[in-house]
């Protein structure tokens, strides 16, 4: 049973699409993640939910919108693909306090 | 800002050596420590944690020491296989009113031979 879920695993797509990602965990956690990892694999949060409630929003362009239809799925919208976000998308999830983190197996973004 | 540092890579080692890979860390307030290991093509999976001065996390062999006072949280094995072969992320957590969220450092990939 795979604990955080991330679909798709490749995505390659074309300048000016738009393209969404969808993360689905089943741990019961109350807060998920948005982390992107760029070419040089340095990780930097991009949005946390709690509870279906945004509660970090990080200096991320506004092409991108995350979603949580309900506290187990949290989905990232991108419109307006650019080069520069080609780059692994990774899911997580944790426990309010953080203590540990779950995180899916991340989806690879290829914009051409 | 919070922000975590550590030694850069690729460390290349042979089967059984000793490894060190160095961290050390800023923060306001009393963060959570952890090390990350990210095998190629794969997610991030939690290696060790430790969550107060002086805790030692270990895993696989694997162990880090919270040191407050030299604000650091070295990874060490004794003796590396070439299944050990990844990049290691060390990160720290703080619970604030903003949220909560994970700082990483810019990772340290390992290269084992045999």
């Amino acid at each position: 049973d795979t604990a955080v879920s991330q679909t798709p695993k490749y995505l390659v797509t074309q300048m000016g699409n738009d393209k969404s990602i969808k993360c689905e965990q089943n741990l019961g956690h109350d807060t998920m993640y948005w982390y992107k990892q760029d070419s040089k694999k340095f990780l930097k949060i991009m949005f946390s939910y709690n509870n279906k409630e945004l509660i970090i929003n990080e200096t991320v362009p506004n092409r991108f919108s995350p979603k949580s239809p309900d506290k187990a799925h949290l989905n990232l919208h991108i419109n307006s693909l650019e080069l520069g976000d080609s780059a692994v998308y990774f899911c997580a999830s944790s426990r309010p306090l953080g203590n540990g983190y779950t995180f899916g197996s991340g989806t690879r973004l290829t914009v051409v | 800002g919070n922000s975590v540092t550590q030694m850069e890579g690729p460390v290349t080692l042979s089967e059984e050596a000793f490894l060190t890979i160095n961290c050390t860390y800023t923060a306001t307030g009393y963060p959570s420590l952890f090390w990350y290991v990210q095998y190629p093509g794969e997610g991030l999976q939690l290696l060790l944690k430790a969550t107060k001065a002086d805790d030692k996390g270990s895993n696989k062999g694997f162990e880090a020491t919270y040191r407050k006072e030299t604000t650091s949280f070295h990874l060490e094995k004794g003796s590396v296989q070439v299944s050990d072969s990844a990049v290691y992320f060390c990160a720290l957590s703080i619970l604030t009113g903003g949220g909560n969220k994970l700082t990483f450092g810019t990772g340290t990939q390992l290269k084992v031979e045999l």
